[in-house]
Formats: structure tokens, C-alpha cells, sequence
């Protein structure tokens, strides 16, 4: 069983929807959770950090539900920018592990 | 962005080859870890260091070698290359808050 799991989509949206990447991890130990994002051919790059009470930068809204193992990632209004692979991590010990990641794509 | 390195960038090998990856960075972390990316598989961690000299395998360590002689830098080593360590190869840097990428390196081995 893998201990991260993502919607590997693809999710093509419209320029100013609203879209949502949800990921569940195995490991309830888990201590920390991520949101990375990775555009073609480059390396991941830190988006947000989540937390269990929820968090929010800008267009972006992370949350955590502990009990069930999930995380999300909504992203509002979205842009042409934002078309990318967004990577799912969970932290446990001094290891993370991540997910495949979910591909965005947003149209003109 | 993070000071980290990554060389070659880009590398294509014949099977039986040994083949050596370096990882540099200026942020004076302790944690340094090496990642293979692969289709279908996400990132995976292959081996990681804690300190000088200091290192622990990952999920897929088979095949693999690591050193770190010093804090800055932290080297892979293929000791004898087969196709299925086509990959791409990320160096992270960092700890318990999060991590940081290198560019990446694209090794093809054919």
C-alpha cells in the first residue's frame, strides 16, 4: 500500500474556476503535510504547508482532517499559471514521502 | 530559492558503467537526501544523509551508493549502471519543516 495517495486527474479547468485536490496517507503517525508543486521537466517547489485547523495564501486553501487521513488543496480563480503538477507529502520521522501528484491544466 | 547544485544535469551511460551524481549546497543544512523520479511512481527516496559521514538508506537503496565528506556536498554512485536506473535524479536539502530541491539531474543509461 502506498503511503501517500493522489487523484493523478488530469484536471482541465476553465481560466477562474475553482478546482480541488484532495490525497489520503496511510500512516497515522504522520507529522507534517505539504502541498508542492512541480511544472514540467523542473523540480518540486514548496506551495504551502498544511495544518489541521486550515490555512490559507492567497488563492490557495489548505486543510488537514486528521481522523480521516485526508488532505486537500483548493485552489479559487484559477490562472493560466497555476497549470502544473501538484504533489501531495507527508512527513514521518526525518523521511517524506510523496505522492504521483495531480495534474492541472487550466484553458484559456 | 535554496543555494543547491546539481551536476551533471544531464548524463546518458552504458549499462555496466559506474556513474557519480553530485549534489552541492550553500545553505549549510544537515539533512541532504537523494530522490529518483519516475512515471507512474512519484519521488522516492534512495538514500539520505543526517550529517558528515552520516547516512541511512531509503525506499529503493538497491544499486545505490552515497557518500558526504563534507556538509556541503553529497554524492550518489550508480557502482554499475542498468536501464532501469533511467531516471531523474532530485537532491533535497532540509529537516523537519520542509524541504528544498536541486535542478535535477537526467541520467539515461543505455
Amino acid at each position: 500500500r502506498k503511503e501517500v495517495e493522489q487523484d493523478p486527474g488530469p484536471f482541465n479547468v476553465p481560466e477562474g474556476a475553482t478546482v480541488a485536490f484532495n490525497c489520503t496517507y496511510s500512516n497515522s503517525a504522520s507529522q507534517s503535510f505539504f502541498w508542492y508543486r512541480q511544472d514540467c521537466r523542473k523540480e518540486p517547489k514548496l506551495l504551502m504547508s498544511v495544518y489541521s485547523s486550515g490555512n490559507e495564501d492567497g488563492r490557495f486553501t489548505a486543510q488537514l482532517n486528521r481522523a480521516s487521513q485526508y488532505i486537500s488543496l483548493l485552489i479559487r480563480d484559477s490562472k493560466l499559471s497555476d497549470s502544473a503538477t501538484y504533489l501531495c507529502v507527508v512527513m514521518q520521522g526525518n523521511q517524506f514521502y510523496f505522492g504521483t501528484g495531480t495534474s492541472l491544466t487550466v484553458i484559456p | 530559492d535554496a543555494g543547491i547544485t546539481q551536476s551533471p544535469r544531464h548524463k546518458v551511460t552504458e549499462t555496466g558503467t559506474p556513474v557519480t551524481l553530485r549534489c552541492h549546497q550553500t545553505e549549510n543544512h544537515r539533512y541532504m537526501y537523494w530522490y529518483r523520479q519516475d512515471p507512474g511512481h512519484g519521488l522516492r527516496l534512495i538514500h539520505y544523509s543526517y550529517g558528515v559521514k552520516d547516512t541511512d538508506k531509503g525506499e529503493v537503496s538497491d544499486g545505490y551508493s552515497v557518500s558526504r565528506s563534507k556538509t556541503e556536498d553529497f554524492l550518489l554512485t550508480l557502482e554499475s549502471a542498468t536501464s532501469s536506473q533511467t531516471s531523474v535524479y532530485f537532491c533535497a536539502i532540509g529537516g523537519t519543516d520542509t524541504q528544498y530541491f536541486g535542478p535535477g539531474t537526467r541520467l539515461t543509461v543505455l
